[in-house]
């Protein structure tokens, strides 16, 4: 099991500029999550999917777009990126939703110039 | 608002000595907490976490919680520390009139030999 992957690792930017930062989990997981961490302030929560075919909005989703695909695969687009969307992008799954185990991605480094 | 609080950013300890990483969440009748451990340039992975039941939790790696309703609080304990435990800790809360997962701003944990 690979768990949770994401693509890419790391990603410079223009202003401008639009991508789609990949996540995929093979363990049959019913939720998945997209969180940015910056320094001293942990991770906040974008977007999440509590099922397939259902996205809902996190804390901070302004500028961002998802995608649950399938059950298997969560993406995240930034439609014209600014400075402040740089940080470590982070998907997450869980079984459900009620105190069940998050399981990370090893994240994707973004740079927005 | 609900919210989860982590007061310490920094804590340096030597090694061998006992650690405690503070957490407090705003007030609720009923919350799930989680402890996360993010070593550098990875995801995050569970460390443990309160869902009912003993309110003393033993996760992997040594590492203990204490559940405190009164005082709403969840402190990480471990009586002895490795240099291999350096890395950033994050509390974290459900509460259970909500879906999504809130978490602190994390306190990173220096090991001195």
């Amino acid at each position: 099991n690979a768990g949770v992957t994401q693509t890419p690792k790391f990603q410079v930017l223009k202003t401008g500029q639009s991508m789609t930062l990949q996540c995929a989990q093979d363990m049959n997981h019913n939720s998945m999550y997209w969180y940015r961490q910056d320094p001293g302030m942990g991770l906040r929560l974008i977007y999440y999917s509590a099922s397939e075919g259902t996205t809902d909005k996190g804390e901070v989703p302004n500028g961002y777009n998802v995608s649950r695909l399938n059950k298997r695969e969560f993406s995240l687009r930034l439609e014209s990126a600014a400075p402040s969307q740089t940080s470590v992008y982070f998907c997450a799954s869980s079984q459900g939703l009620t105190g069940e185990t998050q399981y990370f991605g090893p994240g994707t480094r973004l740079l927005v110039l | 608002a609900q919210s989860v609080t982590q007061l310490d950013s920094q804590v340096p300890v030597f090694e061998e000595a006992p650690v405690e990483l503070r957490c407090n969440y705003s007030s609720s009748v009923s919350v799930y907490l989680f402890w996360y451990v993010q070593y550098p340039n990875q995801g995050l992975q569970l460390l443990l976490k309160y869902l009912s039941g003993s309110t003393l939790v033993k996760g992997i790696n040594g590492f203990e919680a204490e559940f405190n309703k009164s005082q709403t609080s969840f402190h990480l304990r471990k009586p002895s520390v490795h240099i291999s435990d350096t890395a950033e800790y994050f509390c974290a809360v459900r509460y259970s009139s909500a879906s999504k997962i809130i978490f602190g701003s994390g306190t990173r944990l220096s090991i001195r030999p």
